[in-house]
């Protein structure tokens, strides 16, 4: 069984443009999370979808900002990107939505480059 | 907001030698999960090992253990018979209903 996949595994933009990072859960898994991993900042959440709908926010700009597809895939997207963008994003998916047990599996992350 | 908090940015052990990490919490909330997760060089994150709030009894996994003390809000891990494999970066992390935090994390390495 396929784990979480991610694409792309790097990507390099500019200041100002925009970035989309997407990410395809495990098969069964509703919920899915972003995490931002800055150099030597540990784990920063993002964001957590279920179902479609956004269940929670981490304290990120609104530049930052996603969806999740009908078929559970997620999508990342980083607006207007500035040079403190750069960093690993990781995605995770789990089972269920509220129930605070589920495991989550990560995906191998996108490296950001903001030049 | 909860926050998770991992004191020690890097921590060493000799191979085949016992290393605690140490991990505290806050939060507000009875009904939680608290986990560790590790992260080697490769990248990919993995569970180490998970414990319920309501249980009492640490967990163990193998060569992998948690000191759990709910009052303190701490939940330490213990790596017995430490290997080489054992180096990463390991994250605690805490998760209730609606929410979920991850602590700074500590750099592991391992002493041949």
């Amino acid at each position: 069984e396929a784990g979480v996949t991610q694409s792309p595994t790097h990507l390099i933009k500019t200041r100002g443009q925009q970035a989309t990072l997407r990410c395809s859960p495990i098969s069964g898994h509703t919920s899915v999370y972003w995490y931002q991993q800055a150099l030597g900042l540990g784990l920063q959440f993002l964001l957590w979808y279920d179902e479609g709908e956004e269940r929670n926010r981490g304290n990120f700009p609104p530049r930052f900002s996603g969806r999740q597809f009908p078929n559970y895939s997620s999508e990342l997207n980083v607006n207007a990107l500035e040079l403190e963008d750069s960093a690993l994003y990781l995605c995770a998916s789990s089972l269920g939505r509220a129930i605070a047990k589920n495991i989550q599996y990560f995906g191998a992350g996108t490296r950001l480059s903001v030049l | 907001a909860q926050t998770v908090t991992q004191s020690q940015p890097e921590m060493s052990v000799q191979e085949a030698e016992t290393v605690t990490l140490s991990c505290t919490y806050d939060t507000s909330e009875s009904d939680y999960y608290l986990f560790w997760y590790k992260q080697p060089p490769s990248r990919q994150m993995i569970l180490v090992i998970r414990q319920e709030a309501y249980k009492q009894q640490n967990a163990t996994e193998n060569r992998f253990s948690v000191n759990f003390q709910k009052a303190a809000k701490s939940f330490s891990l213990k790596i017995s018979d430490s290997q080489l494999g054992d180096a990463a970066m390991y994250f605690c992390a805490y998760r209730s209903r609606n929410d979920m935090r991850f602590g700074a994390g500590t750099r592991l390495t391992v002493k041949p």
